[in-house]
């Protein structure tokens, strides 16, 4: 079965870029979703680099082969969350295992 | 605002059976196909089910097939996941969310998210 490769944990000290990077996105239609700890996911991009309405301007998203990425500009406390992309691949929707952002 | 509200969690033995609901406002719920997707405490989130606008189309998870089963009734906004033959490896939070399609296509992808119900399978 497909899968999506995602590092397990990422960090970065405020203010900074962050990239996160997820690995086997075999078309355009990725998303990436934050989820904090104890909440339900929300969609922070999707289609590669959309922004949903009422996302922060500091999320991004780019790809390049088979390697989708998700960009955190000006890094930010609030930032700290887990992070999952996700893909329709051969029927099946797929997730990452997600990668742990730490705010330093 | 689209609401999405999962109710029908709890503790069950191995062997047993529950059913999740899903209430849905705030949108044409007839419109959307509908996903359930899971998380084992700790763990990351695992598509379980699907079922397209109309409720014709089914698909679920090589993990629930023959236990599970998904299915909706449009006239009360509703979604539905009854699983039986529970196991410990079900115990997760179960999300009810909302594809932006009508049905499964390559652009599919869960757009909101409710807030969960636990399922804890334990004796």
């Amino acid at each position: 079965q497909s899968a999506l490769t995602q590092p397990a944990s990422v960090s970065g000290s405020p203010g900074q870029s962050i990239t996160l990077t997820c690995t086997g996105a075999t078309h355009a239609y990725v998303s990436w979703y934050q989820q904090h700890p104890g909440k339900a996911p929300n969609l922070v991009i999707y289609d590669v680099n959309i922004r949903p309405p009422g996302v922060s301007y500091r999320f991004s998203g780019s790809k390049s082969g088979n390697s989708a990425s998700l960009i955190i500009s000006g890094l930010q406390a609030e930032d700290e969350a887990d992070y999952y992309c996700s893909s329709f691949i051969n029927n099946n929707f797929i997730f990452g295992g997600g990668t742990k952002l730490t705010v330093l | 605002e689209v609401q999405l509200v999962e109710s029908g969690g709890g503790l069950v033995k191995p062997g047993g059976s529950l059913r999740l609901s899903c209430a849905t406002s705030g949108f044409t719920f007839t419109t959307h196909n509908m996903i359930w997707v899971r998380q084992a405490p700790g763990r990351g989130l695992e598509y379980v089910a699907c079922i397209n606008d109309d409720g014709r189309y089914i698909y679920h998870a090589d993990s629930v097939v023959g236990r599970f089963t998904v299915s909706r009734d449009n006239g009360r906004h509703s979604l539905y996941l009854q699983m039986n033959s529970l196991r410990v490896e079900d115990t997760a939070v179960y999300y009810c969310t909302r594809d932006r399609s009508p049905r499964l296509r390559m652009d599919s992808m869960p757009d909101t998210w409710g807030q969960g119900a636990l399922v804890t399978v334990s004796s």
